[in-house]
């Protein structure tokens, strides 16, 4: 079936410096979406990308859809300690009722 | 004040007893959706249902059990025949198919001692 991985599973940042996660899937997604979880609480929808190459951005989070439609990247610029929580993706490929696969999420720590 | 509800947010309950958690969305969902996270983990889908009397299992459906009477309501029952119930679990609805945005509830935690 499906696989969805995250890389990296932890991040420690110092408060300011950059961060990226990284999705990669072992099929072609129709389309990927991102979902943000602090601790403690559940999942809150960030975005969801569906055209090849496709670049989004959210103030200083910028989403990233690969050209072949495989993978995937979050990159958050002079992190701030509300961007604590883990970030996960999550895909669908092919049509029907298949589910959305969710990857295990990047856990991200930043150091004031 | 449009949203999904899932009560209660702790439960505990003794080992070999059945226990159902509740999730309600007042949002007019079609879809809606079970999921397991254990700790420093993702999120691994249980059931999810598409329409009102229908619904499908997940990955890891073997011992949960689902009803789907209403379209507002998707109770989650854990049975006894699930080996390690422990867990926070959420629920999520989507507008239509399953594979939109879904919106999650604020979760249950079961601890089952």
């Amino acid at each position: 079936g499906q696989q969805v991985m995250q890389i990296p599973q932890y991040q420690h940042v110092q408060e300011g410096e950059d961060f990226t996660t990284y999705c990669n899937s072992s099929t072609t997604l129709s389309n990927i979406q991102w979902y943000k979880q602090r601790p403690g609480g559940h999942p809150v929808f960030l975005i969801q990308l569906v055209k090849s190459g496709e670049v989004k951005k959210q103030k200083r989070l910028t989403f990233q859809f690969g050209e072949a439609k495989k993978n995937s990247s979050l990159h958050i610029t002079a992190t701030q300690t509300t961007d604590v929580g883990t970030y996960f993706c999550a895909g669908r490929s092919g049509g029907g009722a298949d589910g959305l696969t969710f990857g295990k999420g990047t856990h991200l720590i930043i150091q004031p | 004040d449009g949203g999904i509800t899932q009560s209660p947010k702790y439960l505990f309950r003794k080992e070999g007893q059945n226990v159902t958690l509740s999730c309600e969305q007042n949002l007019n969902h079609d879809a809606m959706y079970w999921y397991r996270q254990d700790p420093g983990q993702g999120l691994r889908l249980i059931y999810y249902s598409q329409i009102v009397n229908d619904f499908q299992k997940g990955d890891i459906a073997e011992g949960y059990s689902v009803s789907r009477e209403k379209k507002e309501s998707f109770p989650l029952t854990v049975t006894s025949a699930q080996k390690n119930p422990t867990a926070f679990y959420l629920c999520a609805s989507s507008i239509g198919r399953v594979a939109e945005t879904q919106y999650f509830g604020p979760g249950t935690r079961l601890l089952v001692l």
